[in-house]
């Protein structure tokens, strides 16, 4: 089993549109969880820690499920620009430091 | 922008040969990590530099090796290229080895032939 699972997608969706993305993780050790985007061939960039109360930035929210290992992000009135990959990473405890493990993305494409 | 800088950008090597990458943190961060990302996959974890020192290592062979400089600036170093090696490698730089937040450098795209 892989330690961090992400929907496979793609997901095709209008503008306008709701869209969820879903994440599991193996080892209930996980100290933090966190959401990338990834534009196409560039690196990826932060865009929410999850916290377990869930939290919420502008269109994006995400939350957190410690008893099912489970993370998830919801972008509302989805944009073009949202079209991207979404790669969900969990930061595991490695004895003495912590280590990032990322799922394998969502691509997301939003159209017109 | 992340103030995390990567060089070079591309590069095309040989299978056999030897390549270095370079990664130079964010100011005030003391901990570097480095990342494999195949096409269609997540990054996946080399190892991380904190305080000029390797504290934790991904599965990857001893031929991947690092070093992190006094400024915390970082090599990645990879022997005997294969062709799976090609791929986007990534540095990630956070203020602590608890990797609190990381963000990552632009990447430097690596072609084996």
């Amino acid at each position: 089993r892989k330690e961090v699972e992400q929907d496979p997608g793609p997901f095709n969706v209008p503008e306008g549109a709701t869209v969820a993305f879903n994440c599991t993780y193996s080892n209930s050790a996980s100290q933090s969880f966190f959401w990338y985007r990834q534009d196409c061939r560039k690196e990826p960039k932060l865009l929410m820690s999850v916290y377990s109360s869930g939290n919420e930035d502008g269109r994006f929210t995400a939350q957190l499920n410690r008893a099912s290992q489970y993370i998830s992000l919801l972008i509302r009135d989805s944009k073009l620009s949202d079209s991207a990959t979404y790669l969900c990473a969990v930061n595991l405890p490695a004895g003495g430091y912590n280590k990032l493990i990322f799922g394998a993305g969502t691509r997301l494409a939003v159209h017109p | 922008e992340t103030g995390v800088t990567q060089s070079p950008t591309h590069l095309i090597k040989t299978r056999g040969q030897q390549v270095t990458l370079r990664c130079s943190s964010q100011s005030g961060h003391n901990t570097v990590s480095w990342y494999q990302q195949a096409l269609g996959q997540g990054p996946q974890f080399i190892f991380q530099y904190y305080r000029e020192e390797e504290n934790g290592r991904g599965n990857f062979p001893p031929r991947f090796s690092g070093l992190q400089f006094p400024n915390y600036s970082s090599e990645l170093n990879v022997n005997a290229l294969e062709l799976d090696d090609s791929a986007l490698y990534l540095c990630a730089s956070s203020a602590d080895r608890m990797n609190t937040e990381a963000f990552f450098g632009q990447g430097t795209r690596l072609t084996v032939v």
